[in-house]
């Protein structure tokens, strides 16, 4: 099945740096990827949703200054969460949609689990 | 507001027993209703999902769901659980020719051995 990857898998960093979260697919094009946040024992919420080669739309809420998305490429997405602080700790999943097989289904990263000390 | 909503936040079984988790939706309109699982440590899955058609859908690893649109569900079963189905469970809904996914808190499923 479609394969989507997020690196790091886990990242700690201190208050006040940047930390950049790497989505790939690996085996198809994903001209739509989506970034969502889970807090513990609770849903996924979106962040945003981008298409290669434009502009990420952010949900309402989101600061698009702080957590800057680009999708560069048709395999490749970035969120960054700029100026981190304790607040911003969260797991951080990305999803793809593509050209591969049914294009209404999202394929889901193993996520990003982000600790602001 | 639009919602999706698991009722059912843990669910503790034996092996060998069935399974019924629900979901319902506020939304009005056409929706895209989505099952996903995630086993401990891993990312989600689809498990099964319906578009249009045959209302009672058939998903992976003996799983299917049935959408009753009168009733805004769109509940997953399984007759007969395993231990290996030990994991978190989400509901997710999307309109029609939408591109997000809004989905449910989650149903913990843990099944005893």
């Amino acid at each position: 099945g479609a394969v989507v990857s997020q690196h790091p898998s886990w990242v700690i960093c201190k208050s006040g740096t940047s930390v950049k979260i790497e989505c790939r697919s690996l085996d198809f094009q994903a001209t739509t990827m989506f970034w969502y946040r889970q807090f513990p024992k609770q849903s996924l919420m979106l962040m945003a949703t981008s298409n290669e080669g434009s502009k990420a739309t952010y949900e309402q809420g989101v600061e698009k200054d702080k957590f800057l998305i680009n999708h560069a490429s048709l395999t490749l997405s970035t969120l960054t969460v700029t100026s981190a602080h304790p607040e911003d700790s969260s797991f951080y999943i990305c999803s793809a949609r593509g050209d591969r097989g049914n294009t209404d289904t999202q394929y889901f990263g193993p996520g990003t689990r982000l600790t602001v000390l | 507001a639009q919602s999706v909503s698991q009722h059912n936040h843990h669910v503790i079984l034996s092996e060998a027993a069935s399974l019924e988790l629900g979901c319902n939706y506020s939304y009005g309109g056409t929706v895209n209703l989505f099952w996903y699982v995630q086993y401990p440590g891993q990312h989600l899955q689809l498990l099964l999902k319906y578009f249009s058609g045959d209302p009672l859908v058939k998903g992976i690893k003996g799983f299917e769901a049935e959408f009753i649109k009168s009733k805004f569900s769109f509940n997953l079963r399984k007759p007969s659980v395993q231990w290996s189905d030990t994991a978190e469970y989400f509901c997710a809904v999307r309109l029609a020719g939408a591109n997000n996914l809004f989905f449910g808190t989650g149903t913990r499923l843990t099944v005893i051995p």
